[in-house]
């Protein structure tokens, strides 16, 4: 039973690269989210998906795109990298937060942009 | 806006004793939910308990316990007889739903709880 598993783990980018953080889930969720990770600020939310074909942006989109063709995938996508991205990211599904439906989270993917 | 605090960057507590992280919130729903997440060092996010706003009786989970003060939009975490595992960073969430854009759970930044011998 996989859960939720992120590729890459870790990836190391220069500035101006793009790259793709692929997500999947065999849960079976609607909801799918992109988190990322940085000391001192917890996890603060970067997309997000309430189901196939459909996304919302979060607390800190700018610089990310995001794509939802497959229930069971979520990628997050960054363009043109920056340092500033340089961060854990996290992926996590759910069948829904507001029924009290825990997420489910990734081991995470660590990104370096030099 | 809906936002989550936690004002306690690190706590410390010994071994066998109980121990409470503070977690207070800010939202205009009238339905949400309230949730912590457990990470130790190795990075994994863990869920530990999960708090409705309609929920009469406050949440426990063995030795967790969520104590909801509606009023007071407060959350705070409770672990009793504290063991050496439960060293790791704390951090307690919100359900926020968005209008046309479904739900959302935004955390708070954190709190690092230290158990010693």
């Amino acid at each position: 039973n996989a859960g939720v598993t992120q590729t890459p783990k870790f990836r190391v980018l220069k500035t101006g690269q793009s790259m793709t953080l692929l997500c999947a889930q065999d849960m079976n969720h609607e909801y799918m989210y992109w988190y990322r990770q940085d000391p001192g600020m917890g996890l603060r939310l970067i997309h997000y998906s309430v189901g196939e074909g459909t996304t919302a942006k979060g607390e800190v989109p700018d610089g990310y795109n995001v794509s939802r063709l497959k229930k069971q995938n979520f990628l997050l996508g960054l363009e043109s990298a920056a340092p500033s991205q340089t961060s854990v990211y996290f992926c996590a599904s759910s069948y829904g937060p507001r029924e009290g439906g825990e997420l489910f989270f990734g081991e995470g993917s660590r990104l370096t942009v030099l | 806006a809906q936002k989550i605090t936690q004002t306690q960057p690190g706590m410390f507590v010994q071994e066998k004793e109980a121990v409470t992280l503070d977690c207070t919130y800010d939202t205009s729903d009238q339905s949400y939910g309230l949730f912590w997440y457990k990470q130790p060092s190795s990075g994994e996010m863990i869920f530990l308990i999960y708090q409705g706003s309609y929920d009469e009786q406050n949440a426990t989970e063995g030795r967790y316990s969520l104590n909801f003060q509606k009023a007071r939009k407060s959350a705070n975490l409770v672990i009793s007889a504290s063991q050496l595992g439960d060293s790791a960073m704390y951090f307690c969430a919100m359900s926020h739903f968005r209008y046309q854009a479904g739900t959302a759970l935004i955390f708070g930044k954190g709190t690092t709880l230290s158990v010693s011998s």
